[in-house]
C-alpha cells in the first residue's frame, strides 16, 4: 500500500516571502500522480498543482511549483511571493494510474501553512 | 475546474435518526465518487468508493450497514448515516474525479453534529 508523509505539522512564512513545504511517499508504482490540495478555513478542497510521475518537468502554477524527485520518493511543494489568502491547510496526495476505474486518492497529514505581515 | 455540490452543507440531528447527504457533480458526469470524512485538524479518511449503478466499496473499519451509500445516477452520490450516534459528528466530504487525467474535485463538505 502507498504511504504519504507530510513531516511540517506547521509553517509560517512572512507575506511577499517563499516557502517550501515537504512531502515524501512510499510506492512501488513506476507511473502514478501527485498532488497538493489546499484546505483554507472555509474547509473546501482546492486543487493546487498536479505532476504525472513520467514527466520529468516539474509541474508549476503561477506562484505554485513543485520539485518532484522520483528517485528520492519527494514531492515539495514551493510558494512564492506568499499571500495572506495562501494560509491554510495543505495536503499531499497519491494516486495509482486509473486502470478502467477511478482509482482513490492517498493523503499525508497535512502542513498548516500560517502566512504573516 | 469541475464543480461540485453538496447538500447540506450542515445538518444538527438527534440520536437515532437518519441523515442523507447528497453528492451532484453540476458540470460533469461521474460514474465513480468517493466519500471521505475528516476530524477536527486531521487529513481526509475515504470511507468508500461509490460506483454507479453497483454496490459501493467500502474502506477496512467503515460499516456498509452504517454508511449507506446510493450511487443512482451519473450525478448524484447519496451517503446516508443511519442511527446517528454523537461519535458519527463529523465532517463528511465528497470528491468526483473529471475530465481526461480523472482529477479529483471535492464538493463544500457537510458538518454533522448528532445530539
Amino acid at each position: 500500500a502507498q504511504t504519504v508523509t507530510q513531516s511540517q505539522p506547521e509553517m509560517s512564512v512572512q507575506e511577499a516571502e517563499t516557502v517550501t513545504l515537504s512531502c515524501t511517499y512510499d510506492t512501488s508504482e513506476s507511473d502514478y500522480y501527485l498532488f497538493w490540495y489546499k484546505q483554507p478555513p472555509s474547509r473546501q478542497m482546492i486543487l493546487v498543482i498536479r505532476q504525472e510521475a513520467y514527466k520529468q518537468q516539474n509541474a508549476t502554477e503561477n506562484r505554485f511549483s513543485v520539485n518532484f524527485q522520483k528517485a528520492a520518493k519527494s514531492f515539495s511543494l514551493k510558494i512564492s511571493d506568499s499571500q495572506l489568502g495562501d494560509a491554510a491547510m495543505y495536503f499531499c496526495a497519491y494516486r495509482s494510474p486509473n486502470w478502467g476505474t477511478a482509482s482513490k486518492l492517498t493523503f499525508g497529514t497535512g502542513t498548516r501553512l500560517q502566512v504573516t505581515l | 475546474g469541475a464543480v461540485v455540490s453538496q447538500h447540506p452543507s450542515w445538518v444538527i440531528c438527534k440520536s437515532g435518526t437518519s441523515v442523507k447527504i447528497e453528492c451532484r457533480s453540476l458540470d460533469f458526469q461521474a460514474t465513480t465518487m468517493f466519500w471521505y470524512r475528516q476530524f477536527p485538524k486531521q487529513s481526509l479518511m475515504l470511507m468508500a468508493t461509490s460506483n454507479e449503478g453497483s454496490k459501493a466499496t467500502y474502506e477496512q473499519g467503515v460499516e456498509k450497514d452504517k454508511f449507506l451509500i446510493n450511487h443512482a445516477s451519473l450525478t448524484l452520490s447519496t451517503l446516508t448515516v443511519t442511527s446517528a450516534h454523537p461519535e458519527d459528528s463529523s465532517f463528511y466530504i465528497c470528491s468526483a474525479p473529471s475530465g481526461i487525467q480523472e482529477t479529483q474535485y471535492f464538493g463544500p463538505g457537510t458538518r454533522l453534529l448528532v445530539l
